[in-house]
């Protein structure tokens, strides 16, 4: 199974700045099978990117996501006040797994 | 629009069968790949698994000995049954449906949460 780990466990930033979240796979992501979620509290949780790359239907342009291998990046070019959530990647290989989450919280 | 709606006890006994359905509105059951995911209070999401529209199934290997899941067709349902439930087991349940395109979970229930105590 492959285990996904995110970093860091904890963003603390302003609207209108950029963020940065990493998600490593233990191995390398079959068919580059990677997606990326966020979750708001007592909401489930919302697909945002699929593919690595591909954004989900209405998700703006400001969420990006790239990455290859065991390496992906979620990029939210400028913070608005309702990006600050967790959020989650997740791989597909025979099993589909989650990572611990990035909180994305308000400095 | 795609809805789900996931129902059933909110409280369940130790050592008893937690069972859930969700109600799939607004589309058909097929032909589409159905999940249910869980998050313990405060923590992380877990995938349970996955079924098909036809009945094949993909469990995570570690609840697959107490997980079954069905599909009923006519009702547009689709169920859980995780038996011989722990505190460990306490959690909100949702219920999903995959993206067309890939292994993805594009359409969520609500989530229900059920606690399991004496």
């Amino acid at each position: 199974e492959i285990v996904l780990t995110q970093s860091p466990g904890t963003l603390s930033l302003s609207p209108g700045e950029r963020a940065t979240l990493s998600c490593r796979a233990s191995q390398s992501v079959s068919s580059s099978y990677l997606a990326w979620y966020q979750q708001k509290p007592g909401q489930a949780p919302r697909l945002l990117i699929h593919d690595v790359s591909s954004r989900a239907t209405g998700i703006p342009d400001r969420f990006s996501g790239s990455g290859s291998g065991t390496d992906f990046t979620l990029t939210i070019s400028r913070l608005e006040p309702e990006d600050f959530a967790v959020y989650y990647c997740q791989q597909y290989g025979n099993s589909l797994t989650f990572g611990p989450g990035t909180k994305v919280d308000i400095k | 629009q795609v809805q789900l709606q996931e129902s059933g006890p909110g409280l369940v006994k130790p050592s008893e069968t937690l069972s859930l359905t969700c109600t799939v509105s607004g589309g058909s059951i097929s032909p589409y790949y159905w999940s249910w995911i869980r998050q313990p209070p405060g923590k992380g999401l877990e995938w349970i698994g996955y079924m098909y529209y036809s009945g094949s199934t993909n469990y995570n290997r570690s609840l697959k000995s107490r997980v079954t899941t069905s599909v009923d067709t006519s009702k547009n349902q689709f169920s859980l049954r995780l038996t011989s439930v722990t505190a460990a087991d306490t959690a909100v349940y949702y219920c999903a449906r995959y993206f067309e395109g890939g292994p993805y979970l594009q359409y969520w229930g609500q989530g229900t949460l059920v606690i399991v105590s004496s």
